[in-house]
């Protein structure tokens, strides 16, 4: 079974600096999809960025940005000048090409230091 | 574009009472998701359907719960009777089946059950 985990229950960084959440999965499967979702204290879930596993070019929206490491099974969020509004919980998300199932991750609660 | 929209944003009930959860999903997506939000299980997808046809329910706890979709622009998640433990926030989410089938979420609706 696909699982995805986040190994940082929490992170913090400094307004304008840059960070990184971790988050790796499982999976036998060579077609799929990676997304980060972001849920503020507002509890919608936002998406922020989505990779295609064919695709070796990192997705970039903005200031977020994907490390995409498909033999390592790793797929981290940087963002880049860290502003207040970031602070969030942050979702990684899993979808095999042949299914509509979203696996989740146990989620990682930034918090951004003014 | 309107996102999706999801409706009561807060529900207070007492247990044994009938709650009707409902959904106005994007519109021209095909496939309709309901999520349930828990500190204890993370978020967990319930059911999903597709053309508006159930395709997999098995995450529906118990009998307790139903979902329908009589056409492409509305569903309901409904509860009946409620117990405290489904205290937790419902979201349904959409997205078009045939491309990368990112799915969209709605702002969620906050149950409670006394």
């Amino acid at each position: 079974a696909q699982t995805v985990t986040q190994s940082q229950p929490e992170m913090s960084v400094q307004e304008a600096e840059t960070v990184t959440l971790s988050c790796t999965y499982d999976t036998s499967e060579s077609d799929y999809y990676l997304f980060w979702y972001k849920q503020p204290p507002s509890r919608q879930m936002i998406l922020v960025i989505r990779q295609e596993a064919y695709k070796q070019q990192n997705a970039t929206e903005n200031r977020f940005s994907v490390n995409f490491q498909k033999a390592a099974k790793s797929f981290s969020l940087k963002i880049s000048d860290s502003q207040l509004g970031d602070a969030a919980m942050y979702f990684c998300a899993y979808r095999f090409q042949g299914a509509q199932k979203l696996v989740f991750g146990q989620g990682t609660r930034l918090t951004i230091n003014p | 574009d309107a996102g999706v929209i999801q409706s009561p944003r807060h529900e207070v009930t007492e247990m044994g009472q009938e709650v009707t959860l409902r959904c106005k999903p994007i519109s021209g997506h095909n496939s309709l998701f309901w999520y349930r939000q828990t500190m204890m299980r993370g978020l967990e997808l319930l059911i999903y359907f597709n053309n508006n046809v159930p395709i997999d329910d098995s995450g529906m706890p118990e009998d307790r719960f139903s979902a329908k979709m009589p056409n492409a622009s509305f569903s309901t998640l409904k509860i009946q009777p409620s117990e405290p433990r489904d205290s937790a926030v419902y979201f349904c989410a959409s997205s078009f089946r045939g491309w990368d089938g990112t799915q969209y979420f709605g702002p969620g609706t906050r149950l409670l059950v006394l």
